[in-house]
């Protein structure tokens, strides 16, 4: 069956600009996760969503990053005013629900590059 | 927030040699445990998990892992690696509580395949 899938898989932009990042979960799971892979922080829990409930925001690292997640199914990773040190690779995943036995799928992620 | 350690950066192995990847965690409430595999230019793959019951746990591609609650390590074996293993790869841990979903993540260790 169809996994994870993001969008776009690089995207190269200048600094100030803002981005979107998309995912598209495994059809039928309510949570969604987003991470961030970088070679200085490694792998960083950012957000998490599940159904209709508030999300947990704690692991956005400034107001420069939101996310947003429509018809409890494709969710967008926004960044403003992007700075050199947002070059990552985002990764989105998703679970059947939002249990910690649960096993989260992960999509190819997202390279960005901030110039 | 948990503390997850991964022993070796880089573990060079030859082929058809034991593969021997070290986790260990920080907390004292057994938490939900997990080995992923990230090839190039891929998202990450769950190898095996650890929730309940039986500690040795057998995974894909013939690894296993065990989880010792007296020593706070998930550590993730293979008896004879294959040039495919040549990867990195992940152990992550779950939060404790209502958190659960929140996994944190070793720094991971890169293998190499020696024919």
């Amino acid at each position: 069956g169809a996994g994870v899938s993001q969008s776009p898989s690089n995207k190269v932009t200048e600094k100030g600009k803002d981005v979107e990042l998309r995912c598209d979960p495994i059809s039928g799971h309510t949570a969604l996760y987003w991470y961030r892979q970088s070679l200085g922080q490694g792998l960083e829990f950012l957000i998490y969503f599940q159904g209709n409930s508030a999300p947990d925001k704690s692991g956005l690292p400034s107001d420069r990053f939101s996310a947003e997640r429509t018809g409890g199914s494709v969710s967008t990773l926004t960044i403003q005013r992007t700075q050199q040190e947002d070059s990552a690779v985002y990764l989105c995943a998703s679970s059947l629900a939002g249990r910690g036995a649960d096993t989260q799928y992960f999509g190819p992620g997202t390279r960005l590059t901030v110039l | 927030a948990q503390s997850v350690t991964q022993l070796g950066s880089h573990v060079s192995v030859s082929e058809g040699a034991l593969v021997l990847l070290r986790c260990n965690y920080s907390s004292s409430v057994p938490p939900y445990l997990f080995w992923y595999v990230q090839y190039p230019n891929q998202g990450l793959q769950l190898l095996l998990k650890y929730t309940t019951g039986a500690t040795l746990v057998k995974g894909i591609n013939g690894f296993e892992a065990e989880f010792k609650k007296s020593e706070t390590s998930f550590h993730l074996t293979k008896p004879s690696a294959h040039m495919s293993d040549a990867a990195e790869y992940f152990c992550a841990v779950s939060e404790s509580g209502s958190n659960d979903y929140k996994l944190s993540f070793g720094a991971g260790t890169t293998v190499t395949v020696r024919a």
